[in-house]
């Protein structure tokens, strides 16, 4: 697609439940990033794919916490037992092979946890 | 650990000014340094990039400098406009990752 696409873009739910968030990054690039945004700070890098490399989780906060990328492209974050404290904006964002790579993101997905 | 600082946290200046926002980073050995835009409820939007080899780069009224020995960089916006409005990202490539600062919120007035 022509940019990174997130959903939902809005996402409600009880504590206690788990949710998916989606992104979608941009054909061809290999690299893709999950970071938390929370409500004015700044942004907390989570977790990084890079091809068919062992991700990069040392980002990720506690084990409620998982993220997959299927097929080297779609990548689903997953909240289990949703705490308050989760509520932020979840940005993703992608950029081709290599570090001197920009990267694209997402408009990220806005969790509110009530 | 890569540490990233923006300041000012916040700036307010008249229409045609022309303006500076600065990016501190304490590991030198990088990869590059990205400045983003943010809007608000919107995600970020890349604006420069600056490879580790590389001293500035620009793009219309923007001009980013790197020092990175000095682990520095600087944002220089010429004759700042209201649609200049919105928070400044600097973020710093080093292994893997992108740390980013906090931002600066530029407000532009008519």
């Amino acid at each position: 697609g022509a940019g990174v696409s997130q959903s939902p873009s809005n996402k409600v739910t009880e504590k206690g439940k788990d949710v998916e968030l989606r992104c979608d990054p941009i054909s061809g690039h290999t690299a893709l990033y999950w970071y938390r945004q929370s409500l004015g700070q700044g942004l907390e890098f989570l977790i990084y794919f890079q091809g068919n490399s062992a991700p990069d989780k040392s980002g990720l906060p506690s084990d409620r916490f998982s993220a997959e990328r299927t097929g080297g492209s779609v990548s689903t974050l997953t909240i289990q037992r949703t705490q308050q404290e989760d509520s932020a904006v979840y940005l993703c964002a992608s950029s081709a092979l290599g570090g001197g790579s920009p990267l694209h993101f997402g408009n990220g997905t806005r969790l509110t946890v009530t | 650990k890569q540490e990233v600082t923006q300041i000012p946290a916040a700036l307010s200046v008249p229409e045609g000014e022309n303006l500076v926002l600065n990016c501190s980073f304490t590991d030198s050995a990088i990869y590059n340094l990205q400045w983003f835009r943010q809007d608000p409820g919107k995600g970020l939007t890349s604006l420069l990039l600056i490879q580790s080899s590389q001293r500035e780069q620009t793009s219309g009224r923007l001009n980013a400098s790197l020092d990175k020995s000095s682990g520095r960089s600087t944002l220089y916006i010429a004759a700042s406009q209201p649609g200049d409005s919105a928070t400044y990202l600097c973020a710093v490539r080093t292994g893997n990752d992108m740390r980013f600062g906090a931002g600066t919120r530029l407000t532009v007035k008519p």
